[in-house]
């Protein structure tokens, strides 16, 4: 199994900063990794797919970048609605998440 | 718009099968190239996926949950299924039901989670 680690755990931002998320896998996942939003009692929403492709209606503020092992998801100046938690998601062998990455108002 | 919504019992006692049922609104679940999933998020795991299965039916268990897994598809009620027996309190979670968009590239095809139900909050106890 693919293990997918991200960090930090837990990220504090002021409003209006830059945010890099990283997540990294065991193994080469190429560039077939997505990266979700998820805010308390919601449904994760997708953001990134393809490593640096994004969803439909996301704001160009969220970009990712990466391949192989290696990822980032940058929020290039955060927004108030941006505070929640953020995972990644390798789909190259099976599918496995990231434990999470926490973005707090500093 | 594509909407997903799952049902099904939020209490199910150990040894017990548990089945959801994930209803598909929008569009017809035999359109397009999608892969239909299931996939679980609780404290202690996190995220989990669970299964994958096209709307003919061939399906991807996680290994890990293969022996008690079974997924099945309606396309008649524009609906699928999860069915998962001798539950334990450790699959205590909340359920989603996803779609899974196609992406074609040289190495081959790959699905990942694109549009998620609500999901629904499944307790095992006695």
């Amino acid at each position: 199994e693919i293990v997918m680690t991200q960090s930090p755990v837990t990220l504090s931002v002021s409003p209006g900063e830059r945010a890099t998320l990283s997540c990294r896998a065991s193994q080469s996942v190429g560039s077939n990794l997505a990266w979700y939003q998820q805010k308390r009692g919601q449904a994760p929403r997708l953001l990134i797919y393809d490593a640096s492709t994004r969803a439909s209606g996301i704001p160009a503020r969220f970009g990712g970048s990466g391949s192989g092992t290696e990822f980032t998801l940058t929020i290039s100046s955060l927004q108030s609605e941006d505070f929640a938690l953020y995972y990644c998601l390798q789909y190259n062998s099976w599918w496995t998440f990231g434990q999470g990455t926490k973005v707090e108002i500093k | 718009q594509l909407q997903l919504q799952e049902s099904g019992p939020g209490l199910a006692k150990p040894s017990e099968t548990l089945s959801l049922t994930c209803s598909v609104s929008g569009d017809s679940m035999s359109s397009g190239s999608y892969h239909w999933g299931w996939i679980r998020q609780s404290p202690g795991k996190g995220l989990e996926w669970i299964g994958i299965m096209s709307y003919s039916g061939s399906t991807d268990y996680n290994p890990s949950l293969k022996s008690r897994v079974s997924m099945s598809v309606d396309t008649s009620k524009n609906h699928f299924s999860l069915r998962l027996t001798s539950v334990t309190a450790a699959d205590t979670a909340i359920y989603y039901c996803a779609r899974c968009d196609e992406i074609v590239t040289v190495g081959g095809v790959y699905y990942y989670m694109d549009i998620w139900g609500e999901g629904t909050t499944v307790t095992v106890s006695s």
